[in-house]
């Protein structure tokens, strides 16, 4: 399987539950965040983004706080189901860099039946 | 709609070889990465276009080149194999101010 997951922070929680991932980005001059998904032995896959105008975005089950003053990003999942299992990786995009993203490392969810 | 395509999607090369990874989008984007991803490292940005014909350096460039001659394709190359380049390999592709979108990657190891 994808080696991907090795070394990095797990979130274990039980299916139905809110599952909450933070991401505590590195530049004040990002304008744009990006979460994205990634189940094993795929790409990451797009689920929601905001930009520095705004504190929160909501999608289908999905909402992204963004805390400007701290620097932190949280991707919140309602209902949480077995199929959210995977990574989750945070991107910023500093202003000017030609949409450069810098990732953070990835968090793994694991979600118990 | 295919999206962002990358091949081969398993490579085993012997130190010292070469090879050429294909990424192709069909969705008329301007601007397309490579990145490489190890355990526990996230993804590192090899080289990036924003553009047919330009190219430029990421975070991780050497031992690797790139051309972008279509502005559907872009091109991954390794010249001279090495173990450290054991990785795996996502193509992304965006217009600006919009999210990437990634290939399934191409899984390379090198002896």
């Amino acid at each position: 399987g994808e080696s991907v997951g090795l070394h990095l922070p797990t979130l274990s929680v039980q299916e139905g539950d809110n599952s909450i991932i933070n991401c505590a980005y590195s530049n004040s001059a990002s304008d744009y965040f990006i979460w994205y998904k990634q189940e094993s032995g795929k790409g990451p896959q797009f689920i929601i983004d905001i930009r520095s105008n705004m504190d929160k975005r909501q999608g289908q089950r999905v909402t992204v706080l963004l805390n400007k003053t701290v620097k932190h990003l949280s991707l919140q999942i309602a209902a949480t189901q077995p199929g959210d299992s995977a990574v989750y990786f945070c991107a910023e995009n500093i202003k000017g860099s030609q949409g450069n993203l810098i990732f953070g490392k990835g968090t793994k969810l694991s979600v118990k039946p | 709609n295919a999206g962002v395509t990358q091949t081969p999607k398993f490579r085993v090369l012997k130190t010292g070889q070469s090879m050429t990874l294909l990424c192709a989008q069909d969705m008329n984007h301007e601007y397309m990465y490579w990145y490489r991803q190890d355990p526990g490292m996230g993804l590192r940005l090899i080289h990036y276009s924003v553009g047919e014909g330009t190219t430029a350096k990421g975070e991780v460039p050497d031992g690797y080149n790139v051309s972008r001659l279509k502005k559907q394709n872009f091109l991954l190359g390794l010249e001279s194999a090495a173990p450290s380049q054991t990785s795996v390999y996502f193509c992304a592709s965006t217009r600006l101010s919009e999210p990437q979108h990634f290939g399934d990657g191409t899984r390379l190891s090198i002896l």
